[in-house]
């Protein structure tokens, strides 16, 4: 059965320094799609990143970059520079080919101090 | 903002009522997920819609919950007699497409919290 695993229920982090939040999966599936997003205390999900399988670099997004590790099942989070504005839960997602539905883990609480 | 809209964004109802909620998904998507979150918790799949069918509703519970997507209309999620452990809060999604999420193209509205007394 597939699962996702966030195993830092919560964070810290000094403003301007980088983060990495840890993510491991779990998938029989060669095909499958990796995601994560954050949900400030407003309680909106907010999407961040994609990484597929195939995907042969690891995907960025401005401060957001994804640590896949494809052998080690891991899709780490890194938010560089942290903001104030970065303080929130934040979500691993995974899709499996031929579903239409996502695997979220438990979250981890990022909180970013001055 | 021509996201997913849901309403209510809060809702109160006592033990034994009904809950309905909302979705509007964005414009020219017709697949729509529903999700559920409980407090200090991920969000768990529930039901996945395409106009007028129920695609997969492996996550709904066997009783009280039902989802509909009429061909015309937002797509409903439906909670009958509440039971306290029915507060959570529940979010829809939507997509273009089948797997037209798998490069992120999911979208989320911002959610409905149900409180139940």
């Amino acid at each position: 059965a597939q699962k996702i695993t966030q195993t830092q229920p919560g964070m810290f982090v000094q403003e301007k320094e980088a983060v990495t939040l840890d993510c491991t999966y779990d998938t029989s599936d060669p095909s499958y799609g990796l995601f994560w997003y954050k949900q400030p205390s407003s309680g909106e999900m907010i999407f961040l990143i994609y990484q597929g399988s195939y995907d042969q670099q690891n995907a960025t997004e401005g401060r957001y970059s994804l640590n896949f590790q494809k052998a080690r099942k891991s899709a780490n989070l890194v938010i560089s520079a942290s903001q104030l504005g970065d303080s929130a839960m934040y979500f691993c997602a995974m899709r499996e080919r031929n579903t239409d539905k996502l695997i979220f883990g438990t979250g981890t609480r990022l909180q970013v101090f001055p | 903002n021509a996201g997913v809209m849901q309403n209510p964004r809060h809702l109160v109802r006592r033990r034994g009522q009904e809950a309905r909620l909302r979705c509007s998904p964005m414009k020219g998507h017709s697949h729509v997920y529903w999700y559920r979150q409980l407090p200090e918790e991920g969000l768990k799949f529930m039901v996945y819609l395409q106009k007028e069918n129920i695609i997969d509703e492996s996550g709904m519970p066997k009783e009280r919950f039902s989802a509909e997507f009429p061909k015309e209309g937002p797509s409903i999620l439906r909670i009958q007699q509440v039971v306290r452990g029915d507060s959570a809060a529940y979010f829809c999604a939507s997509s273009g497409s089948t797997g037209g999420f798998a490069t992120g193209e999911l979208f989320f509205g911002e959610g409905s919290r149900l409180t139940v007394l």
